[in-house]
């Protein structure tokens, strides 16, 4: 059964920094990997999907990875802002016939100004 | 689109009431998920449409609860009789599967009394 562990739960940082979040997953037999953002009270947003054949995608000051081998993905975020303060959450999409997204339980990122 | 579209937004309720949420998904979507969030254990997946046919029910707790979708635009979860411990927040999530962007409603509040 597919496990997806984030690590750490839970992480503060000043303002201006650099941070990597990290999601491992137990089966490499997946279509993609999803990284989401959630604010306090709010639904979840896609913020980058990376296919099984792909490494890395970016979106702005995001830079997601993947090393399928391995069981693990890091979401690289630059130059923090107080406004990136959320739970940010990864979730994979196996192969498996029938089978919907499996979620980690999510990183809460604090960012201090 | 207006994007995934859940209701009502918060629902407070007796114990043995019965409870139903509803959901519509994006259109052109073939995909539609359930999912439970808990402080304890994170986002839990209920159940799994694909082409309004149910193909994953596995993560439904028990009898009390059942999901419908008789149209590709419309989908209902049902919890009969509800107890305290459903008390949650439930997610609606469509996704033009296999592997593409999964999508999140605002997620509907659940409180059991």
């Amino acid at each position: 059964k597919q496990e997806v562990t984030q690590i750490p739960a839970a992480l503060s940082v000043p303002e201006g920094e650099n941070l990597v979040l990290n999601c491992s997953f137990t089966d490499s037999a997946i279509y993609n990997l999803q990284w989401f953002r959630q604010d306090p009270g709010k639904g979840l947003t896609s913020l980058l999907l990376i296919q099984s054949s792909q490494r890395e995608q970016t979106s702005g000051r995001l830079n997601a990875s993947l090393d399928k081998s391995s069981g693990r993905s890091t979401l690289y975020i630059a130059a923090s802002q107080p406004g990136d303060s959320a739970t940010y959450l990864c979730a994979v999409e196996e192969l498996q016939a029938g089978t919907a997204l499996i979620f980690g339980k999510g990183t809460t990122l604090s960012v201090s100004s | 689109d207006a994007g995934v579209i859940q209701s009502p937004r918060h629902e407070v309720t007796e114990m043995g009431q019965e409870v139903t949420l509803r959901c519509k998904p994006i259109s052109g979507h073939n995909s539609l998920f359930w999912y439970r969030q808990t402080m304890m254990r994170g986002l839990e997946l209920l159940i799994y449409f694909n082409n309004n046919v149910p193909i994953d029910d596995s993560g439904m707790p028990e009898d009390r609860f059942s999901a419908k979708m008789p149209n590709a635009s419309f989908s209902t979860l049902k919890i009969q009789p509800s107890e305290p411990r459903d008390s949650a927040v439930y997610f609606c999530a469509s996704s033009f599967a296999p592997d593409s962007e999964a999508f999140f409603g605002q997620g509907t509040r659940l409180t059991v009394v």
